[in-house]
């Protein structure tokens, strides 16, 4: 079975503090994703990782970072915490060497930014 | 980033009736993905479709890829409590490429 695990379910952060959310998956998966989920607008991408130490922007990477310094943990990083930040956090990943194209999320982090 | 179009947003029904949902995008795409997401949860894949026409099961549920590739569906059977949640459909447009997610059909069964 695939895992992917989150380091936190719940978060609550101040504002302008700096916060790491931690995703790490057991499979050997090249591509790792970080979305952000919010009622009414779904799944958005922020960013995503296609191997170790390569990161492209998703659709909303305002105000976040990202880091992949090993292939299974990819860490999503908010410098300065706002609280239009508060959301639910999913991180994914997804295996490249396969002809059948998946995508496996972990529990998701749920941060809110005070 | 492309839109897809899901409905219903939400369904209230009672257990036992049949469920249907689909997801609609004005590109084509090369694979559909469903999940279910449960309260405080990540979404887990359900099923997975590769090609046009495509009809797939994973117990009392069946999901279909559209001629078109333009659309999917999803078909829940028999619905017991334990089939409450969210439902998403995601789509993709090339291999390699990222996927794109519909905003969820809520689903309620009323024992």
């Amino acid at each position: 079975d695939v895992k992917v695990t989150q380091s936190s379910r719940y978060l609550v952060k101040r504002t302008g503090e700096k916060v790491f959310l931690e995703c790490v998956q057991d499979m050997d998966h090249e591509n790792m994703f970080w979305y952000r989920q919010d009622p009414g607008l779904g799944l958005r991408l922020i960013y995503f990782s296609y191997d170790v130490k390569m990161k492209e922007k998703g659709d909303i990477p305002e105000g976040y970072s990202v880091s992949r310094e090993k292939k299974e943990r990819f860490s999503l990083i908010l410098e300065s915490a706002s609280t239009n930040q508060t959301s639910m956090y999913l991180c994914a990943s997804r295996p490249v060497k396969t002809r059948r194209e998946t995508q496996y999320f972990g529990p998701g982090t749920r941060l809110l930014v005070l | 980033g492309q839109q897809l179009n899901q409905s219903p947003q939400s369904m209230f029904i009672q257990e036992g009736e049949d469920v249907s949902m689909n997801c609609t995008s004005s590109s084509i795409f090369n694979t559909w993905l469903w999940y279910k997401q449960e309260p405080g949860e990540g979404p887990v894949l359900l099923i997975a479709l590769y090609k046009a026409g495509e009809l797939t099961s994973n117990g009392r549920l069946t999901a279909q890829f559209g001629i078109t590739r333009k659309d999917s569906f999803l078909n829940i059977s028999a619905s017991i409590p334990s089939d409450v949640g969210i439902y998403f459909c995601a789509g993709q447009l090339l291999a390699g490429n990222q996927f794109y997610f519909g905003t969820g059909t809520s689903l309620t069964v009323i024992p």
